[in-house]
């Protein structure tokens, strides 16, 4: 079933550095995961997607990486900035279009 | 990029009265769109699947005949929240997928619920 929401965890981080964003998502039978920021009373924006037959992928200063044998994934963004604090949430599909999020990790970029 | 609305972007009612929350994809058209909702410092939860032309999906324990979603044409879902209550208060958003764009989900902007 989807994940159940959960007070968030949070991760402060110094401008600059590496930041590492964790999720362990529910169903080993899912083929696709998106990682969305989400703003302070907006939608959720898209970052990066994975295939499941994939256990890494880049973008522009962000890397996503894939461990299905423990259902993990994580989101690694490069030189953190002070755009960059928002609330980061994975979101997994395994049946038809749906997506479920996880628990959402909240990002403070400390100047 | 594929542009999702969302209208009101707040509102306010009492408790008992209706209120309709519109999401429109304004540059694409969605056979599919999905509403959630969001509570303060939570994830979104997948309330339904909204078909266009059939009806909507609904996730278990979410109640349909309060949740009434209506996907009348390709580009609009409506969600109407019927008899709201206080607990009712939410972010709900929606999103749109583009069924040329692969499986991304487009996010609308929310709509912030509160019944007084």
């Amino acid at each position: 079933g989807e994940s159940v929401g959960l007070h968030l965890p949070t991760l402060s981080v110094q401008e600059g550095d590496n930041s590492i964003i964790n999720c362990a998502y529910s169903n080993s039978a899912s083929d696709y995961f998106i990682w969305y920021k989400q703003e302070s009373g907006k939608g959720p924006q898209f970052i990066i997607d994975i295939r499941s037959n994939m256990d890494k992928r880049q973008g522009q200063r962000v890397t996503v990486l894939l461990n299905k044998t423990v259902k993990h994934l994580s989101l690694q963004i490069a030189a953190t900035q002070p755009g960059d604090s928002a609330v980061y949430f994975c979101a997994e599909k395994y049946t038809g279009n749906q997506f479920y999020f996880g628990t959402g990790t909240s990002l403070t970029v400390i100047p | 990029g594929a542009v999702v609305s969302q209208h009101p972007s707040w509102v306010i009612c009492k408790s008992g009265t209706s209120v309709k929350i519109e999401c429109r994809s304004l540059d694409f058209q969605a056979t599919t769109m999905f509403w959630y909702r969001q509570f303060p410092k939570q994830s979104l939860m997948l309330m339904a699947t909204s078909n266009e032309g059939s009806k909507a999906t609904y996730e278990q324990g979410v109640e349909k005949d309060k949740f009434l979603i209506n996907h009348a044409s390709l580009t609009l879902s409506t969600l109407t929240v019927t008899s709201a209550h206080p607990e009712d208060s939410s972010f709900y958003i929606c999103s749109a997928r583009d069924p040329s764009g692969g499986y991304e989900q487009y996010f609308g902007p929310g709509t912030r619920l509160t019944v007084t």
